[in-house]
């Protein structure tokens, strides 16, 4: 199986901050890279798909990019809606897997 | 609207048997590949298994291989997932979701999910 390796796995910042949390692939997967935003006790929320294709709805703030193994997920300024988990997702094969996710707090 | 109704969970004894329902609607069932994903209390999400649309192939992972079975039902826009020979590991919260596209890929659309707590 294809491991995704998420950093950091918590991380405290201010309204307004820009933030980057990374994911590396354990081979490569071309830009078969999407990213999820996770609110307790809700389900997950596409963002980015394709490492750097904006979901519908989602804000602009948001962004993505990378190939290969290495990936990143940009807020540009955090907003108070933006405090929460985040996930990245490998589909470059039939067993799709998670990072370990990402929780952004407030600082 | 795409909509996502997970139903079946509940609590059961470690050994026992459960058969999770999703209903789905706002969209054409059979032209999507669907999900089971998982995520345990405090934990992150694992993909579980995947049907291609028509339901004549399907993809599990590891840990549940040979325990869970996917299915769908394309008449009635559901989709299942038994789940057997349940460990006190398989305690989670299960979502259904519809992927992207007609491949296994990322998914767009997510059902609220529902609970299964394994326990003596």
């Amino acid at each position: 199986d294809i491991q995704m390796t998420q950093s950091p796995s918590t991380l405290s910042a201010s309204v307004g901050d820009r933030v980057t949390i990374t994911c590396r692939a354990s081979q490569s997967i071309s830009s078969w890279v999407a990213w999820y935003q996770q609110k307790p006790g809700k389900a997950p929320k596409l963002l980015i798909y394709k490492a750097s294709s904006l979901e519908s709805g989602v804000p602009s703030r948001f962004s993505g990019s990378g190939s290969g193994t290495e990936f990143t997920l940009t807020i540009s300024s955090l907003q108070p809606d933006d405090f929460a988990t985040y996930y990245c997702q490998q589909y470059n094969d039939f067993s799709p897997t998670f990072g370990q996710g990402t929780k952004v707090e407030i600082k | 609207e795409v909509q996502l109704l997970e139903s079946g969970g509940g609590l059961v004894q470690p050994g026992g048997s459960l058969r999770l329902s999703c209903a789905a609607s706002g969209f054409t069932f059979s032209s999507y590949v669907m999900s089971w994903v998982r995520q345990a209390p405090g934990k992150g999400l694992e993909w579980v298994s995947s049907i291609s649309g028509s339901g004549s192939t399907s993809y599990y992972a590891d840990s549940v291989k040979g325990r869970f079975t996917i299915s769908r039902d394309n008449s009635k826009n559901t989709l299942s997932l038994q789940v057997n020979s349940l460990r006190a590991d398989d305690t989670a919260v299960y979502y259904c979701a519809k992927d992207d596209s007609s491949s296994v890929a990322f998914c767009d659309y997510w059902g609220q999910g529902t609970l299964v707590t394994v326990s003596s």
